[in-house]
């Protein structure tokens, strides 16, 4: 019973160019959005989140996108950059206090 | 200090012995939160605790696994007998609220 699925282990980007990292879910009951960043053999990194009352939130580079109509939450990064090289994963709260993680996603920024 | 710091940052055991985790939050978080990820998948949630109490024991997957906090700081998680399925990358957070989870840097257990 997967209720998030992060469905591209690995995407591949040019420095510059927008990078976008695409969650969908199931579950109705989730009201708060996140996207964490983790580094090799460090924990995740919280980036930016949203509520389910809006739609957009933007913070620097990073934007996220929520259309709860389609249960799809992503993330745009413009410009990317080679320093933005990490596994992101999309994250879910909503019932509970407890997250609910996607598989990841594994960014490479080429220079 | 200022982020989460957890204790050891490897580990490696031989099956069937016991093992102890350690995790000191962010100084004022109330909440207090354990994941893992194995191999190849997301993060897991384990245990979740508001002050020293744990409302929230869902996701330990089996008996073996417990965990306590004390003086609603440190918290342990206990692994009793260890199975190869155990090994995995231990994961603690923790929050002033029910929102952003700040995550320290793990333990990688490895149990041969």
């Amino acid at each position: 019973d997967q209720q998030v699925k992060q469905n591209s282990p690995s995407l591949s980007v040019q420095e510059g160019r927008i990078s976008i990292l695409n969650c969908d879910y199931t579950n109705s009951m989730f009201d708060y959005f996140l996207w964490y960043k983790k580094y090799p053999a460090e924990g995740p990194t919280f980036l930016i989140s949203i509520s389910s009352i809006k739609d957009k939130n933007e913070d620097g580079r990073f934007t996220v996108f929520l259309n709860k109509s389609a249960k799809h939450l992503s993330l745009h990064i413009v410009p990317s950059q080679p320093g933005d090289s990490a596994v992101y994963f999309c994250a879910f709260q909503g019932g509970s206090e407890k997250l609910v993680f996607g598989k990841g996603t594994k960014l490479t920024v080429n220079p | 200090g200022a982020g989460v710091s957890q204790s050891p940052s490897n580990k490696v055991t031989e099956k069937g012995k016991d093992v102890e985790l350690r995790c000191d939050p962010i100084s004022g978080h109330t909440a207090l939160y354990w994941y893992r990820q194995s191999l190849g998948q997301g993060l897991e949630f384990l245990i979740y605790f508001q002050g020293n109490s744990a409302p929230d024991k869902s996701g330990l997957p089996s008996d073996r696994f417990s965990a306590e906090r004390t003086g609603g700081s440190v918290s342990t998680l206990t692994i009793q007998r260890t199975q190869q399925e155990d090994s995995a990358v231990y994961l603690c957070a923790s929050s002033p609220s029910a929102e952003t989870q700040y995550f320290g840097p793990g333990t990688r257990l490895l149990v041969l």
